[in-house]
């Protein structure tokens, strides 16, 4: 059984700039759940899609959005780059039984 | 919103012997407490998690423990291994809310 595929692995950005990051959850999946990883702040929790939908939301600046299509793959975006966006952005996929999987994540750098 | 607190940031243990990390929560609607490992280059791992309506679960030499009244609970792993080594975080949520919040994490080594 696949995994959650982020892709890509690894992305360097100049400021002001924007990416766009993409999540593929475990099939059957419907909930797509994305986190920022940093040293200093740890695992902190971005947003959740639950069927197309914007589900939770947390609490960072709207630059950072996302989308769910309907074959439940995720996207996450950052607009105007900032040196403080430098991160591991994980993604999580789940069902309504079992907890989070999360993807190997994608190791963003802004220069 | 929840806090998580975790202790402590590293641990060193010699092969063999046990290690107990502790985490605390504020937010006493938190019903949901997974522990997750994380190896270098990966994403967190599940190892183990509890709902509030237990107190202690086992899966072979990892336990957790639960103390709603006091709002902490812990990781336990006996006879530790080479391979235990990693990062390890605690989380705390409302089960099915898909929100998690987790400890600043506990860099564990195993000593050969």
């Amino acid at each position: 059984k696949a995994g959650v595929t982020q892709t890509p692995r690894y992305l360097i950005k100049t400021r002001g700039q924007q990416v766009t990051l993409s999540c593929s959850p475990i099939s059957g999946h419907r909930s797509v759940s994305w986190y920022q990883q940093t040293p200093g702040q740890g695992l902190q929790f971005l947003f959740e899609y639950f069927s197309e939908t914007q589900r939770n939301k947390g609490n960072f600046p709207g630059r950072f959005s996302g989308r769910q299509f309907s074959n439940s793959r995720s996207e996450m975006n950052v607009s105007t780059l900032e040196l403080g966006d430098s991160a591991l952005y994980l993604c999580a996929s789940s069902s309504s039984v079992k907890g989070y999987t999360f993807g190997s994540g994608t190791r963003l750098t802004v220069v | 919103g929840e806090n998580v607190e975790q202790h402590p940031s590293t641990l060193s243990v010699q092969e063999g012997d046990s290690a107990v990390i502790k985490c605390t929560y504020s937010d006493s609607a938190s019903n949901y407490f997974p522990w997750y490992k994380q190896e270098l280059g990966k994403g967190p791992q599940l190892i183990i998690d509890i709902r509030s309506n237990v107190g202690e679960k086992k899966d072979q030499r990892i336990a957790v423990t639960l103390n709603k009244t006091a709002k902490h609970f812990s990781l336990h792993i006996t006879e530790t291994q080479p391979e235990d080594s990693a990062v390890y975080f605690c989380a705390a949520g409302m089960a099915g809310a898909n929100n998690l919040f987790f400890g600043t994490g506990t860099r564990l080594t195993v000593i050969p």
